[in-house]
């Protein structure tokens, strides 16, 4: 399986803030990368697919880049309802296994 | 409006056997691959597995192997998880998502709602 490592684990910032979460894979994926929002007590919801590009009705206040092995998910000028849990999946390789969760705090 | 629904919470005892369900509307049911993933109680999200409704391949992770099964009813649009005899450590939140494959995107688009599964004693 390929391992998914996230950072931080958690993270608190203010409304109008920039965040990077970082995802590292434990081999090289090329951009076969996903990024989803949890919120508490919801299903995952699709943010980022294939690394970079925006799925429809996203904000664009989200972005994702990177490529191989390592990968960022940026938010820029944070709005109370981003607080959520954010996950990073592989799907290079079946099993297209996730990341441990970032979990976002709005101050 | 492309939509996944799934079964309602579910409550067994150790060694009982279950089957949750996850129906699919607005869109072919057929031609998308329908996956599964578990989230025990404040933990991360695990990929279980992806089930092809058109022709019932599956592709399951070694993880999982051999304690749940996937299956589908084409018939229905729908899909299913079961198990023969759930253990304590079953106790999770399932959701079930279209996993859209389509050249570099291969990602779960839409979300059910998720079942949640206790077993207990």
């Amino acid at each position: 399986d390929i391992q998914m490592t996230q950072s931080p684990s958690s993270l608190s910032a203010s409304v109008g803030a920039r965040v990077t979460i970082t995802c590292r894979a434990g081999q090289s994926i090329s951009t076969y990368l996903n990024w989803y929002q949890q919120q508490p007590g919801k299903a995952p919801k699709l943010l980022i697919y294939a690394a970079s590009s925006l799925q429809s009705g996203v904000p664009s206040r989200f972005s994702g880049s990177g490529s191989g092995t390592h990968f960022t998910l940026t938010i820029t000028g944070l709005q109370p309802e981003d607080s959520a849990t954010y996950h990073c999946q592989q799907s290079f390789d079946t099993p297209h296994t996730f990341g441990q969760g970032t979990k976002l705090e709005i101050k | 409006e492309v939509q996944l629904v799934q079964s309602g919470a579910e409550v067994r005892k150790p060694g009982e056997s279950l089957k949750i369900s996850c129906k699919g509307s607005g869109y072919n049911f057929a031609k998308n691959w329908i996956g599964w993933v578990r989230q025990m109680p404040g933990k991360g999200l695990e990929w279980m597995g992806i089930i092809y409704p058109g022709d019932s391949d599956t592709r399951n992770s070694p993880s999982f192997q051999g304690q749940v099964t996937m299956s589908v009813d084409k018939s229905i649009n729908t899909a299913y998880l079961q198990w023969s005899s759930l253990t304590a450590s079953d106790t999770a939140t399932y959701y079930c998502a279209r996993h859209r494959d389509l050249g570099v995107q291969r990602s779960f688009d839409v979300w059910g709602q998720g079942t949640i599964v206790t077993v207990s004693s």
